[in-house]
């Protein structure tokens, strides 16, 4: 069974360019998470998506970041336009949701190595 | 959400048990505790999960404190391939994210 899998793998761009990260989940997975990690802080949690609904958008930083899942497939999220804070690992998740709760596992991509210039 | 405190690092000799602990005084009576560990250069990856007892998966074992106060996460042989950071985390499922901590660092010396 294949994994999540996070494309591109790295990414540089200059400041007040755009970058659009892909994320294609465990077939199946109605739940897909997105996470980052700034340098030297704590990974943290962007939103969720149940199949391509948005069920918790409280993570996403500004209105610079927009993250769709049409099809309740494969996730984007854009940065537009980048800013140097920007910068950081961004982590793709799924999980089944399971009837008890507490009990979901969920599972992370590689991650997309971003770098604003 | 509910908070979990781990010691910032800890080293063990390879083929050595290794006992992480946690502590978790604010735990709530739905709160499972999940424990995920991250490799270099890779993703957070999911380890093992209980609520009140005891519980062992071929990664590890979790021993929960009777009050679940506390949890310790147990590998039986650190090999070189375990060093990584290891997260604790509370866990209601309520609204299904994962809130990461600083985690804790374990080093495996050869």
């Amino acid at each position: 069974e294949a994994g999540v899998t996070q494309f591109p793998s790295h990414s540089v761009i200059e400041k007040g360019q755009t970058v659009t990260l892909r994320c294609d989940p465990i077939s199946g997975h109605d739940n897909l998470y997105w996470y980052r990690r700034v340098m030297g802080k704590e990974i943290k949690f962007l939103l969720h998506f149940v199949k391509e609904s948005k069920q918790d958008e409280s993570g996403m930083p500004n209105n610079r970041f927009l993250a769709e899942r049409t099809g309740g497939t494969y996730s984007t999220l854009k940065v537009q336009p980048a800013e140097l804070e920007d910068s950081g690992v961004y982590f793709c998740a799924s999980s089944q949701r399971f009837g008890l709760a507490g009990v979901e596992t969920q599972y992370f991509g590689p991650g997309t190595r971003l770098l604003v210039l | 959400d509910a908070k979990t405190t781990q010691p910032n690092s800890m080293e063990s000799n390879e083929e050595e048990p290794v006992h992480l602990p946690c502590n978790h005084s604010t735990i709530s009576g739905t709160d499972y505790i999940h424990w995920y560990r991250q490799l270099p250069s890779q993703g957070p990856e999911y380890v093992i999960h209980g609520l009140t007892s005891n519980v062992n998966n071929r990664m590890a074992s979790l021993a929960i404190a009777e009050d679940r106060k506390s949890s310790t996460l147990i590998l039986h042989r650190a090999t070189l391939r375990d060093a990584a950071v290891y997260y604790c985390i509370l866990y209601t499922g309520a609204n299904s994210k994962l809130t990461f901590g600083k985690g804790i660092t374990l080093s495996v010396r050869p």
